[in-house]
């Protein structure tokens, strides 16, 4: 099992760009959850997908989009980069499925995204 | 809403003996998870011990256990017989679980180092 898996690890933009980050679940998972963690602070929830629906999101501006494939892999898109972008984005993913409960969420490495 | 302060932004132990992180939380929820989370140099978030609100009996995780006061709002975790592999920072967080979907939210992190 390969758990949950981001790319690309490393990434260097210039303001104004647009980004794409993509993440591949943890086998059997049908959630994904976007963290944005900046230097030195914990991770900042951004949104959540489940069956490709955005289902929750946290405080964070419309430049920052998402989307979730049938196969539940997620990707997160985040237009006119502004230098304060610049962080460390971590993917979780957990089964979410009716009847499941709760199960723990797994984390991947991490993008961590430069803005110069 | 929730929020989770730690206040050690960072600590030391000497190898083989006991340490204690601490956490608050803040919530009006009476049905909630707790969490530690471990996040060494690699970036990946390592799950070290979760806690059910609804329990009583504190978790325990080999040499890892925590100190759950639900009244107090007060979630700490204690290390020991540190290892040098335990240096890493060390997360905090709440999880609620609603509607069908959940969001972890994190503290600021303590940095644990652990001394030979």
């Amino acid at each position: 099992d390969a758990g949950v898996t981001q790319s690309p690890t490393h990434l260097i933009k210039t303001r104004g760009q647009q980004v794409t980050l993509r993440c591949s679940p943890k086998s059997g998972h049908d959630t994904v959850s976007w963290y944005q963690q900046a230097l030195g602070q914990g991770p900042q929830f951004i949104f959540q997908y489940y069956e490709e629906e955005e289902r929750q999101r946290g405080n964070f501006p419309d430049r920052f989009s998402g989307h979730q494939f049938p196969n539940y892999s997620s990707e997160l898109n985040v237009n006119a980069l502004l230098l304060g972008d610049s962080a460390l984005y971590l993917c979780a993913s957990s089964l979410l499925g009716v009847g499941t409960g709760f199960t723990e969420a797994f984390f991947g490495q991490g993008t961590r995204l430069t803005v110069v | 809403a929730q929020t989770v302060t730690q206040s050690q932004p960072e600590m030391s132990v000497q190898e083989a003996e006991t340490v204690t992180l601490s956490c608050t939380y803040d919530t009006s929820e009476s049905n909630y998870y707790l969490f530690w989370y471990k996040q060494p140099p690699s970036r990946q978030m390592i799950l070290v011990i979760r806690q059910e609100a609804y329990k009583q009996q504190n978790a325990t995780e080999n040499r890892f256990s925590v100190n759950f006061q639900k009244a107090a709002k007060s979630f700490s975790l204690k290390i020991s017989d540190s290892q040098l592999g335990d240096t890493a920072m060390y997360f905090c967080a709440f999880m609620k679980q609603t509607s069908g979907t959940y969001k972890y939210i994190f503290g600021t992190g303590t940095r644990l180092k652990v001394l030979a």
